[in-house]
């Protein structure tokens, strides 16, 4: 499976600023899926992103508050824009197996505190 | 779209008894079932999956049963270890190109020594 690196793993930001989150894999994938997982809760998929065109946006979460680049198969950037304490989260990426494997695999995360 | 719901929410057990975690799921077209273990602090990581066309799955401790007619799935984890305390999530997904996993609540399991 693959192995993603995410960074930063932690941070601790001034609300109103942006925080660009990394994503980097070992291998080539078409799909790369960002997730956030608010405190004690479960994931939520913020979008999906293809490289080469605009990501796909979940209901609930909008471009220019969480742009996302994919400028080649193994890497992406998720940024947190304009923050506020509401986005205390862990910020996940993940993509997908291998053909005949659906086996998602998720970076470290990326753990947000807003204050 | 797909719902997924988990229960319990929290399972406390003996070291070496079994636990069991249940999953439903709403859409009939989910044909991909994985399960997730996060310990504190890290990502989710893949513990066991099974797909719409099988039953049952084992791997050693760990096992996994589907009912498509009732649309849910479960977890079994036999002689439970202290090391398997954590938070388990179960998900469901049209497994094509690109459809993403819905995830259930989260089950945390304590597992006493």
């Amino acid at each position: 499976s693959a192995v993603i690196s995410q960074k930063p793993s932690r941070d601790i930001c001034q609300r109103g600023t942006s925080l660009t989150i990394q994503c980097q894999v070992d291998s080539q994938v078409t799909m790369m899926f960002w997730y956030r997982q608010q405190p004690g809760q479960s994931l939520t998929l913020i979008a999906t992103a293809n490289q080469g065109s605009e990501a796909t946006y979940e209901s609930g979460f909008v471009i220019d508050k969480f742009p996302i680049s994919r400028p080649n198969l193994t890497f992406s950037t998720l940024t947190v824009s304009n923050m506020s304490p509401e986005d205390s989260s862990i910020y996940l990426c993940s993509v997908e197996g291998e053909w005949g494997n659906y086996g998602y695999t998720f970076g470290s995360g990326t753990r947000l505190t807003v204050v | 779209g797909e719902n997924v719901e988990q229960h319990p929410s929290t399972l406390s057990v003996q070291e070496g008894d079994s636990a069991v975690i249940k999953c439903t799921y709403s859409d009939s077209a989910s044909n991909y079932f994985p399960w997730y273990k996060q310990e504190l602090g890290k990502g989710p990581q893949l513990i066991i999956d099974i797909r719409s066309n099988v039953g049952e799955k084992k791997d050693q401790r760990i096992a996994v049963t589907l009912n498509k007619t009732a649309k849910h799935f479960s977890l079994h984890i036999t002689e439970t270890q202290p090391e398997d305390s954590a938070v388990y999530f179960c998900a469901a997904s049209i497994s094509n190109a690109g459809n993403m996993l819905t995830f259930g609540g989260g089950t945390r399991l304590m597992v006493k020594p």
